[in-house]
Order: C-alpha cells, then structure tokens, then sequence
C-alpha cells in the first residue's frame, strides 16, 4: 500500500492556460473522488468514478472542468481556459468496494493550483 | 440532501487540557459519520467512523466520538490533548457506499504548550 498520489504537488499558470493533474489511486481501490479545497473551507466533491465509469459529477462543475480514468486505474482531472477561482487545492481520494457498510477514504496531498 | 456544520472554526486549547469539537449534520435519510484529521502539509486521514451499533465510537490518538440522532450530532472529544493534535479537523456524512461525501468547513484545533 503505497497510499495515493497526486502529481504535481504545486501548479502555478496563468489565467487562460489549461491544466491537467494526475492522480494514482491504491492499486486495488475502484473508486476514486476529485474534491476542490479551498482556504477555509471543507473539501467539496468534484466527480466520482467507480472503475472507469464516471458515475457523479458535481453540478457546481463547469465544462471547462473533465475528468478521466481510462482504465479504472489513474485518473487526470484537466481544467480548461483556467480562471483566478480555480485556484484551489485539487484533491484526489480512493476507496475499495470491499469496505462494506461505509466507506473509507484515503486521500492523496493534493496539487495545489494557483492561477496568476 | 446532506450539510455538515461544525460550529467552531477554530478552537485554542491548553495542551493536556481536555478539548470538544462540534458536529452537526442534516439529511433526510441514514447516514455515515465521519471524522478526518489534515496536518499541515499532509492529506487527509480517517481519525473515527460511525456506521451503525454503539453511539460511542473511539478513533486513533486517543479521538472519541459521540452520536447522537436526536440532536443530529457528533462530536468530537479527546480527554487530554497534546501539541501534536495541532490540526484542521473535518466533519464528513456520506448517504452510503458508492455516494460523494459532504464536508464540513473545518476547525482548526491549536494546542498550546
């Protein structure tokens, strides 16, 4: 179990840039979360695969938002046209189905993105 | 829906002092509570969870939480605190397995020497 990890671990772009981040989850979790978190606030979900299927997607999440997970391993989550309000601290957490009656999560560091 | 409210943003405490931190969640159908830890510059990590049975739950470095469902809470305790449990602290409630989770904002706990 080498825990979760997210690459980079600090983006900084200018507005108008796109942006892609990594996440790998542990290897035997099928299902892997994007949270946003911004300072003060609680982590607030993004999107939610189960293997490689994208089963929820925020609501608050603009199209210039995508995320992947083309083979129920790592995912990349891509920010397009980046805007000052999407900087944030991207988080990346993964679970396994075999947590029966509630969910464990296991988060990675994050990549922290600051749009100039 | 669910929404969790932790009540206090930031709680300073004297170190070995016993310390409380405040959950409240709101949802419409059961739910699973947690609690997770951020230390500075580090993830996330599950410190207690409450699935079903005992409303008393004990977590890692010594965490404790209560549920109550008549007050829709689930607080936070610890009997004695050190300077290392200088962290944010957040409430979470997800729905089940499979479903996204709702965070509170967060208190910050500061121990003081």
């Amino acid at each position: 179990d080498t825990g979760v990890s997210q690459d980079p671990r600090h983006k900084i772009t200018k507005r108008g840039q796109n942006v892609t981040f990594r996440c790998d989850p542990i290897s035997e979790h099928n299902r892997l979360y994007w949270y946003r978190q911004t300072l003060g606030q609680g982590p607030e979900f993004l999107t939610y695969f189960q293997n490689e299927a994208q089963l929820e997607k925020s609501r608050l999440l603009s199209d210039r938002f995508s995320a992947e997970r083309p083979k129920g391993s790592f995912s990349t989550l891509e920010i397009q046209r980046t805007e000052q309000g999407d900087s944030a601290m991207y988080l990346c957490a993964s679970s396994s189905f075999r947590d029966r009656g509630g969910e464990k999560l296991f988060f990675g560091s994050g990549t922290q993105l600051s749009v100039l | 829906a669910q929404s969790v409210t932790q009540l206090d943003s930031q709680v300073p405490v004297f170190e070995e002092a016993p310390v409380e931190l405040r959950c409240n969640y709101s949802s419409s159908v059961s739910v699973y509570l947690f609690w997770y830890v951020q230390y500075p510059n580090q993830g996330l990590q599950l410190l207690l969870k409450y699935l079903s049975g005992s409303t008393l739950v004990k977590g890692i470095n010594g965490f404790e939480a209560e549920f109550n469902k008549s007050q829709t809470s689930f607080h936070l305790r610890k009997p004695s605190v050190h300077i290392s449990d200088t962290a944010e602290y957040f409430c979470a409630v997800t729905p089940g397995t499979g479903n996204q989770f709702y965070f509170g904002t967060g208190t910050s706990l500061t121990v003081i020497p």
